[in-house]
């Protein structure tokens, strides 16, 4: 069975441009959610899906937005890119009632 | 105070020692505990999973909590090489699943052979 799986792997951008990255979780999870780690700063929360809807949002600006796709797929999106978004992007799925969370292997954005 | 404190390390044990990794936690409302394993560049795999005090062993890991102390552990033993990697603690209160996990910074681990 496939795991969390995200696109693309790494990503540059210029400062100022959009940035979207994609996830599609594991068969059957409909939370989506996802985290920036960012370097020597840890795993911080930025958003969770499920059901389509927007459940919990970190402590980010709201350039930082995404969405969930019927099919439970999800996107993030981060407008206005700036220096200090350069980080290693993690989706992680679950299901609902369950806590355990599955990783993908991330989403690397360089800004420049 | 942050609500989960960790060692980021990094912690150097030659092949075959016992490791241990710890947290501690400010939220007593935390039931939910994982550890996950990162290695360099890729993403956080799960380790172990438990919701009570006590241990769990799973082949050469054993988690253990002790929610009196606020304290978490991972014991490693026989350690190997390919064990080197960091490795993150995540936390949760119950009844909100889907709650955004809250991680510890991570301790980097080095097992040499």
């Amino acid at each position: 069975e496939a795991g969390v799986t995200q696109s693309p792997t790494h990503l540059i951008k210029t400062r100022g441009q959009q940035a979207t990255l994609r996830c599609s979780p594991i068969s059957g999870h409909t939370s989506v959610y996802w985290y920036q780690q960012a370097l020597g700063l840890g795993l911080q929360f930025l958003l969770w899906y499920d059901e389509g809807e927007e459940r919990n949002r970190g402590n980010f600006p709201p350039r930082f937005s995404g969405r969930q796709f019927p099919n439970y797929s999800s996107e993030l999106n981060v407008n206005a890119l700036e220096l200090e978004d350069s980080a290693l992007y993690l989706c992680a799925s679950s299901l609902q009632k369950y806590t355990e969370a599955f990783f993908g292997q991330g989403t690397r954005l360089t800004v420049v | 105070q942050k609500e989960v404190e960790q060692d980021p390390g990094p912690l150097s044990v030659p092949e075959g020692a016992i490791v241990s990794l710890n947290c501690t936690y400010s939220n007593s409302a935390f039931q939910y505990f994982m550890w996950y394993r990162q290695y360099s560049r890729k993403g956080p795999e799960l380790l172990m999973y438990t919701y009570s005090s006590g241990n769990k062993e799973d082949g050469r890991f054993t988690a253990q909590v002790d929610k009196s102390s606020k304290y978490i552990s991972l014991f490693i033993r026989d350690s190997q090489p390919s064990d080197s990697a960091t490795y993150l603690c995540a936390m949760t209160p119950p009844g909100q699943a889907g709650t955004a996990l809250i991680f510890g910074k991570g301790t980097t681990l080095s097992v040499s052979s």
